[in-house]
């Protein structure tokens, strides 16, 4: 079945400071590709998504490309922000036979920025 | 205009007890998905709805999880004779729908259901 492996958190850095979350996945076709973030005392929001190889999905700073070949989206802003502080879900869509498109989470990552 | 919305936000009941937890989606939207996050699991799908029906039931976790949807509208996930492993956190999104096209899930700030 599908799956997804996303960092371990917690993470800290300092404010401006290089992000870089991991995220590989398994999954027997086609999938879309996501990154979602669930500010404190929020839902989850899409954050930025590429639905084939090489696609680079991106917003608000944040970017991931699609790697088929390394199976890897990994999320990366280049100066972070302590707004940005929140947890970070990775995730994959594949369209099931019943025609939805159900998403398989990883385990989430837990940013603190510190001022 | 107004996104999901579930309720209640928070509930706590005594294990045996029989819960109702609701989903309010987005106007037009004819995809309902529910999830369950939990500490040990993670995020996890439930149950899919497109229209009233639900074609795909295939992460209800036991035959104590249904879920219903009427009008096409709201949707209802009941959980009978309530475990302490069920404690968790429990999310609704709803989504456009359209054969081959890929459409944006949209959450609900969840109901996080606390069994003692």
């Amino acid at each position: 079945g599908n799956s997804v492996t996303q960092m371990e958190g917690p993470v800290t850095l300092s404010e401006e400071a290089f992000l870089t979350i991991n995220c590989t996945y398994t999954a027997t076709g086609y999938p879309s590709l996501f990154w979602y973030v669930q500010y404190p005392g929020e839902g989850l929001q899409l954050l930025l998504k590429a639905t084939k190889a090489d696609d680079k999905g991106s917003n608000k700073g944040f970017e991931a490309t699609y790697r088929k070949e390394t199976t890897s989206f990994h999320l990366e802003k280049g100066s972070v922000q302590v707004s940005d502080s929140a947890v970070y879900f990775c995730a994959l869509s594949d369209r099931t036979n019943f025609g939805n498109e159900k998403l398989t989470f990883g385990t989430g990552t837990r940013l603190t920025i510190i001022p | 205009g107004a996104g999901v919305s579930q309720s209640p936000s928070n509930k706590v009941t005594e294990k045996g007890k029989d819960v109702e937890l609701r989903c309010d989606p987005i106007s037009g939207h004819t995809a309902l998905y529910w999830y369950r996050q939990s500490l040990g699991q993670g995020l996890e799908f439930l149950i899919y709805f497109q229209g009233n029906s639900a074609p795909d039931k295939s992460g209800l976790p036991s035959d104590r999880f249904s879920a219903e949807r009427t009008g096409g509208s709201v949707s209802t996930l009941t959980i009978q004779r309530t475990q302490q492993e069920d404690s968790a956190v429990y999310l609704c999104a709803s989504s456009l729908f359209g054969t081959g096209a890929s459409y944006e899930q949209y959450f609900g700030p969840g109901t996080r259901l606390t069994v003692t």
